[in-house]
């Protein structure tokens, strides 16, 4: 079965400390995953996701498939980083109908001054 | 473009109330889906639809039900509201297959 899990429930730094949120996924396939992020009070958007490969707001992403992980990683945290984040997979491209996505319990990242 | 917008923000209802949750999208976008959000379980796909006129049912189905009458819209009906239907609520569309999800604002349930 398709899981991903997310072990930190919450995650606090310093302001520019380096941070990890971690994500860990099971699926037997080919997986597409993605980072999607909350701010307070604000709805969910998406952050970034492996097939991009793109760096947002100073935050990347690798798939590494051996380890069946996709940890987010920033150098140097910001105060306005903190906010929920959410792991989330979407697998089987061909097969999956709707494009589901499976998602993580959430990581809640709070970047202290 | 509004992208998703959801009514209503906020509810209350008691047990064995019903309502509709309206979610609606100005994107085109073939594929919705309504997510129930609660602390500690992540987001949980309830039911979702590949497009106008079909629906399909998610991780969480029971206890809702779904019609996608327009390809615009997309609600969510609760016949019979529980306290464990406390929650918040989120609909969201994509394009297609795996593309991004664009989410509504959310809206927050209490069943007391």
């Amino acid at each position: 079965a398709q899981r991903v899990t997310q072990p930190e429930k919450l995650l606090s730094v310093f302001k520019g400390a380096p941070v990890e949120l971690k994500c860990n996924y099971s699926y037997s396939g080919s997986p597409e995953l993605f980072w999607y992020v909350q701010y307070s009070r604000q709805r969910l958007q998406l952050l970034l996701r492996h097939i991009s490969r793109e760096s947002i707001k100073g935050f990347t992403a690798d798939l590494n498939k051996g380890e069946t992980s996709f940890h987010l990683k920033k150098p140097f945290a910001q105060e306005e980083d903190s906010a929920m984040y959410y792991c989330a997979l979407s697998g089987f491209r061909w097969g999956n109908q709707g494009g589901k996505l499976i998602f993580g319990q959430g990581t809640e990242l709070s970047v202290k001054p | 473009n509004a992208g998703v917008t959801q009514t209503p923000k906020f509810r209350v209802l008691k047990t064995g109330q019903s309502m509709t949750l309206l979610c609606a999208q100005d994107m085109n976008h073939e594929y919705m889906y309504w997510y129930r959000q609660d602390p500690g379980m992540g987001l949980r796909l309830i039911h979702y639809s590949v497009g106008e006129g079909t629906t399909a049912k998610g991780e969480v189905p029971d206890g809702y039900n779904v019609s996608r009458l327009k390809k615009q819209n997309f609600l969510l009906g609760l016949e019979s509201a529980a306290p464990s239907q406390t929650s918040v609520y989120f609909c969201a569309s994509s394009y297609g297959l795996g593309n991004e999800q664009f989410f509504g604002p959310g809206t927050r349930l209490t069943v007391l």
